[in-house]
């Protein structure tokens, strides 16, 4: 069974924090996704990544960074957290190739930043 | 760039009826690949159906099927038999076939409300 997890369901932070958000994947998947999910706006990516220490800016990148040291493992900075970066965060990992693609998705970090 | 729009923000549906959720999506490319996905409250997000842009039939996955028009670029998902376990957040999404078409353009979403 296909799986992707985040270190966090919750997370709850101060403004000017250093954040971290952990995705693994156990598919041995190339790609790697980070978006952000606010009502009324869908998802929005923030970052992706094709391969390891290989990123790429998505529509919105302004206030985060990223890390992948291991293909399993995809990493969202938020350097120094601000209120306007209170959202639900999820990974997705997904295989490269001409087929589908489909992105599987880890259950989410809802992260508020007082 | 691409956009995807789901002009439908909420929908409700009685249980065992069929609802049809919209999407419309702007591109200029010729080939790509449509998806839906699921989200219901508090869980996972998962992909419901999906189809590729030079098949002309319409996909379909037990009680969801969806109707292509690639000429007027509507991308509509229907749900039959509707179950109190279809109640949740849908997505329309895109995605390209060129190079680096890695990225899904998601709509705004749209939540549906199964009721008894």
């Amino acid at each position: 069974d296909v799986k992707v997890t985040q270190s966090s369901r919750y997370l709850v932070k101060r403004t000017g924090e250093k954040v971290f958000l952990e995705c693994v994947q156990d598919m041995d998947h190339e790609n790697m996704f980070w978006y952000r999910q606010d009502p009324g706006l869908g998802l929005r990516l923030i970052y992706f990544s094709y391969d390891v220490k290989m990123k790429e800016k998505g529509d919105i990148p302004e206030g985060y960074s990223v890390s992948r040291e291991k293909k399993e493992r995809f990493s969202l900075i938020l350097e120094s957290a601000s209120t306007n970066q209170t959202s639900m965060y999820l990974c997705a990992s997904s295989r490269q190739g001409n087929s589908y693609n489909e992105q599987f998705f880890g259950p989410g970090t809802r992260l508020t930043v007082l | 760039a691409q956009t995807v729009t789901q002009s439908q923000p909420e929908m409700s549906v009685q249980e065992a009826e069929t609802v049809t959720l919209s999407c419309t999506y702007d591109t200029s490319e010729s080939n790509y690949y449509l998806f839906w996905y699921k989200q219901p409250p508090s869980r996972q997000m998962i992909l419901v159906i999906r189809q590729e842009a030079y098949k002309q039939q319409n996909a379909t996955e037990n009680r969801f099927s969806v109707n292509f028009q690639k000429a007027a670029k509507s991308f509509s998902l229907k749900i039959s038999d509707s179950q109190l376990g279809d109640t949740a957040m849908y997505f329309c999404a895109f995605m390209g076939t060129g190079a680096g078409s890695y990225q899904l353009t998601f709509g705004k979403g749209t939540k549906l409300s199964v009721i008894p």
